[in-house]
C-alpha cells in the first residue's frame, strides 16, 4: 500500500503569497492532520479533519486554513504569507475512530521557503 | 492546550550502551503516547506507542514506560547501535486524535 503522499515536495515562495499544499492519506484513512515543523523544533499541530469536518485547530492564525475532500485527500492553504513560515509542512493520516487513538503516519512533507 | 517537554535535546552514547529519553505533559486527558524517529530529511517514523492503561511497553531493543500520576513517560533504547542515531520525539494526545509533541532528542550512537 502506498504511504501518506504530499505534494510539492519543495515550493518556494514570496512574503504575501498564497500556498495550496496538498496530502493524500493511505488507503482507509479518514483523517487527516496537519503539522509545521520548523528546524530544529517538533512538529507543531495546525488542523485535524475526520470525515470532512474540521475537529481540531492548534494556535496557528486565520491566515491558515484546510479542507478535507470526499476521497479523504486534504489541502492546507496558507494567505500573506510570512517570513516566519517558512517550514517543513508534515500531513499525518490516521483511520481516525473518534474514541480511540490510532497511530498517525506521516508523509515526507512540503518544504517551504519563504524569501 | 497540551504542553509536552522533552529531555535531553541532545544524547551522545557509545554503542551497546543504553539510552534514555524523558518527556513530561500537563494533559491530564492525554491518554495516548507515542514516539516516532526522525532521520535527517525524512518523514518521522512510529516506532513504539503506550495508551494510559498501561504501564510499560517493550519492543525487541525498546522500551517505553509511563506514570500516569507523575505525567512523565520514558523511551528506553538497549544495546544502542549506530542506525539509531536520528532524532526522536514524543508525542501525546486525547482522544481527538490531536497530537502534541515534544521539541525533540538528537541521539548519537558513537561506534
Amino acid at each position: 500500500d502506498a504511504g501518506v503522499t504530499q505534494s510539492p515536495t519543495h515550493l518556494i515562495k514570496t512574503r504575501g503569497q498564497h500556498v495550496t499544499l496538498r496530502c493524500s492519506p493511505i488507503s482507509g484513512h479518514k483523517s487527516v492532520s496537519w503539522y509545521q515543523q520548523v528546524l530544529g523544533q517538533g512538529p507543531q499541530f495546525i488542523f485535524q479533519y475526520y470525515e470532512k469536518e474540521e475537529r481540531g485547530r492548534g494556535n496557528f492564525p486565520d491566515r491558515f486554513s484546510a479542507r478535507q475532500f470526499p476521497n479523504y485527500s486534504s489541502e492546507l492553504n496558507v494567505n500573506a504569507l510570512l517570513l516566519g513560515d517558512s517550514a517543513l509542512y508534515l500531513c499525518a493520516s490516521s483511520h481516525g475512530d473518534r474514541g480511540a487513538n490510532q497511530p498517525q503516519h506521516f508523509g515526507d512533507g512540503t518544504r517551504l521557503s519563504i524569501l | 492546550g497540551e504542553n509536552v517537554e522533552q529531555h535531553p535535546s541532545t544524547l551522545s552514547v557509545q554503542e551497546g550502551d543504553s539510552a534514555v529519553i524523558k518527556c513530561t505533559y500537563s494533559d491530564s486527558a492525554s491518554n495516548y503516547f507515542p514516539w516516532y524517529k526522525q532521520e535527517l530529511g525524512k518523514r518521522p517514523q512510529l516506532i513504539i506507542d503506550i495508551r494510559s492503561n498501561v504501564g510499560e511497553k517493550k519492543d525487541q531493543r525498546i522500551a517505553v514506560t509511563l506514570n500516569k500520576t507523575a505525567k512523565h513517560f520514558s523511551l528506553h533504547i538497549t544495546e544502542t547501535q549506530p542506525e539509531d542515531s536520528a532524532v526522536y520525539f514524543c508525542a501525546a494526545s486525547n482522544t481527538g486524535n490531536q497530537f502534541y509533541f515534544g521539541t525533540g532528542t538528537s541521539l548519537t550512537v558513537i561506534p
